[in-house]
């Protein structure tokens, strides 16, 4: 089974704070994605990634940047996290080749 | 830019009966794929359903089936015979054929079950 981890399913961190979100998945897949999912609003697309130390952005990457320096490693980095990006951060993978994309369990990050 | 659209943020349905969840979505492509994704507490992803969009027959899985009109860029989810385990939060999702896009969500739509 593909298998796509996400380090923290929980994470409470402070205003200002440089946050890291880790995502790794082990089926070797070259693309790897961040979602943000809010109520109301579904999920939308950080950041994307197709390859090591390639990334693209999504629809919502302001605040936000990625890290890919291992094909199966994927982090989203909140440089200086704010209270609205409190939300539920969903990593994803597949292949290029591949119609379905794999979800990690979610992180649940909360900025106070 | 793609959009897609699910217009029911809530549906209750009965034990064992059927239930049909909408979702429009826009694009000028002509090679893409549509998803229904479902999600309960657990916050797991889970694929429910795909279609091709250059299959004329519509996808079904078990008690999932979709009915697909791409004229009228439509793509709505069945389920028959509904069970508890199928209470959840439902999306449906687009992505463009080939190369390493994204997902483009509807707002999703929560469906309740009554014993």
């Amino acid at each position: 089974d593909v298998k796509v981890t996400q380090s923290s399913r929980y994470l409470v961190k402070r205003t200002g704070e440089k946050v890291f979100l880790e995502c790794v998945q082990d089926m070797d897949h070259e693309n790897m994605f961040w979602y943000r999912q809010d109520p109301g609003l579904g999920l939308r697309l950080i950041y994307f990634s197709y390859d090591v130390k390639m990334k693209e952005k999504g629809d919502i990457p302001e605040g936000y940047s990625v890290s890919r320096e291992k094909k199966e490693r994927f982090s989203l980095i909140l440089e200086s996290a704010s209270t609205n990006q409190t939300s539920m951060y969903l990593c994803a993978s597949r292949v290029t080749t591949g119609p379905e994309a794999f979800f990690g369990q979610g992180t649940r990050l909360t900025v106070v | 830019a793609q959009t897609v659209t699910q217009s029911q943020p809530e549906m209750s349905v009965q034990e064992a009966e059927t239930v049909t969840l909408s979702c429009t979505y826009d694009t000028s492509e002509s090679d893409y794929y549509l998803f229904w994704y479902k999600q309960p507490p657990s916050r797991q992803m889970i694929l429910v359903i795909r279609q091709e969009a250059y299959k004329q027959q519509n996808a079904t899985e078990n008690r999932f089936s979709v009915n697909f009109q791409k004229a009228a860029k439509s793509f709505s989810l069945k389920i028959s015979d509904s069970q508890l385990g199928d209470a959840a939060m439902y999306f449906c999702a687009y992505r463009l054929g080939g190369g390493a896009d994204g997902l483009t969500f509807g707002k999703g739509t929560h469906l309740i079950i009554q014993p």
